[in-house]
């Protein structure tokens, strides 16, 4: 059973640029969830992806924007980059559709973004 | 809206010695309560997780936690604590829309300290 897996690993830009990163979900799982965590806090929800449409989304403003694919992998876009924007990017994917209750979320090893 | 309150921003315990960590949420109806545990430039490992049922639940690497309505809490215990065990513990609060699991909650996180 493959894990989350998350890429790059590392990535600096500049302010007002912008950004990609990209989860793969484990193996079975058909919902994403990304999560920005600032130093020496906790993840923060962004939002969610089920079914390649947008699920739910946390208090971040528009220029934070998702993609899901049919194979359930996913992109997290940032516009017009800010030096808050600087934090661990977490994904999370999770299997939506059984039975009996809410999901369990498991995570990648994140991406640092650094914005200059 | 639904909030998580983790009392202890560092705690130092021996090795050996016993663990509790606290946490406090904020829940309108049943809270879905897990705890995480991270490890530096790592992403989150799910230590375990209460739904319904027993409100003792048990989880991986010897930890257990206690959910208790009457008091808001899910307190993270071990009874004897590894020198591995040294990492950020964090508390989260999930909600159910009926679909799924949406975005996580979580506390800001305990930062665990094992003296030798």
């Amino acid at each position: 059973e493959t894990g989350v897996t998350q890429s790059p690993t590392h990535l600096i830009k500049t302010r007002g640029q912008q950004v990609t990163l990209r989860c793969s979900s484990q193996s079975g799982h058909n919902t994403v969830s990304w999560y920005q965590q600032a130093l020496g806090q906790g993840p923060q929800f962004i939002f969610q992806y089920y079914r390649e449409e947008e699920n739910g989304r946390g208090n971040f403003p528009p220029r934070f924007s998702g993609l899901q694919f049919p194979n359930y992998s996913s992109e997290l876009n940032v516009n017009a980059l800010e030096l808050d924007d600087s934090a661990l990017y977490l994904c999370a994917s999770s299997n939506r559709g059984k039975a009996g209750g809410p999901d369990e979320q498991y995570f990648g090893p994140g991406t640092r973004l650094t914005v200059t | 809206a639904q909030s998580v309150t983790q009392p202890d921003i560092h705690i130092t315990v021996s090795e050996g010695a016993s663990l509790e960590l606290r946490c406090n949420y904020s829940y309108g109806a049943t809270p879905y309560l897990f705890w995480y545990v991270q490890s530096p430039g790592q992403g989150l490992q799910l230590l375990l997780k209460y739904f319904s049922g027993d409100t003792l639940v048990q989880g991986i690497k010897g930890f257990e936690a206690e959910f208790k309505r009457s008091q808001s809490s899910f307190n993270l215990r071990k009874p004897s604590v590894h020198w591995s065990d040294a990492a950020e513990y964090f508390c989260a609060v999930g909600s159910y829309s009926g679909g799924g699991a949406d975005g996580l909650t979580f506390g800001k996180g305990t930062h665990l300290i094992i003296q030798p």
